[in-house]
């Protein structure tokens, strides 16, 4: 089973700033990362370490490897308040423990 | 486009089974994976298990031995049950579509073990 480890905890930032979220794995699988606001259902943001789902803005990007990935927010807008979430998916599943971005 | 819901009791008494069924609508159920996946009261997303539209399932190690994933294609829903629930099982539970992560997510239904 992999273990996600995802920093910061918390990114406290201002709209129009870049935000970048790390997650590191202990091994090597498809990875994913997810979007949650307040009271809602995670939405899929990139899959495969940096394919963009379909309808995310383009702010959004993943880069990185399997066992070291980042999600970065080019320009963050107050609606991009919500806790976000890496994955690993393959044969089993296993998400981090989320990092918190609140937008000043 | 496709829709999940989650149905069941959001009471649940402790040491009893927690059943839940996730409703596929706009898509079919086929060549796809499903998931449970649940969010206790302030904290992280768990993976519970996942079952493949032919009915092959793979499940969290922790939650392993109280856990059954079906699933009915001619109904086009699949099933979590949990055994022996405690407080601790207390979560926002959502069923989701595994395709490239996680596509389609169900709103999520509150169960709160309780007696």
């Amino acid at each position: 089973e992999s273990v996600l480890t995802q920093s910061p905890g918390t990114l406290s930032l201002s709209p129009g700033e870049r935000a970048t979220l790390s997650c590191r794995a202990s091994q090597s699988l498809y990875s994913a990362w997810y979007q949650q606001r307040p009271g809602q259902a995670p939405r899929l943001l990139i899959y495969g370490v940096t394919t963009r789902a379909p309808g995310i803005p383009d702010r959004f990007s993943g880069s990185g490897s399997e066992t070291d990935f980042t999600l970065t927010i080019s320009r963050l807008e107050p609606e991009d308040s919500a806790v976000y979430y890496c994955q690993q998916y393959g044969s089993s599943v296993t998400f981090g423990g989320g990092t918190k971005v609140e937008i000043k | 486009q496709v829709h999940l819901q989650e149905s069941g009791p959001g009471l649940v008494k402790p040491s009893e089974t927690l059943s839940l069924t996730c409703t596929v609508s706009g898509g079919s159920i086929f060549g796809y994976d499903w998931t449970w996946i649940r969010q206790s009261p302030g904290k992280g997303l768990e993976y519970i298990g996942t079952v493949s539209y032919r009915g092959t399932t793979d499940y969290n190690p922790s939650l392993m031995s109280r856990v059954t994933i079906s699933i009915d294609t001619s109904e086009n829903q699949f099933s979590l049950k949990l055994r022996s629930v405690t407080a601790a099982d207390t979560a926002m539970y959502f069923c989701a579509r595994k395709w490239s992560g996680h596509d389609y997510w169900g709103q999520g239904t509150r169960v709160t073990v309780s007696s």
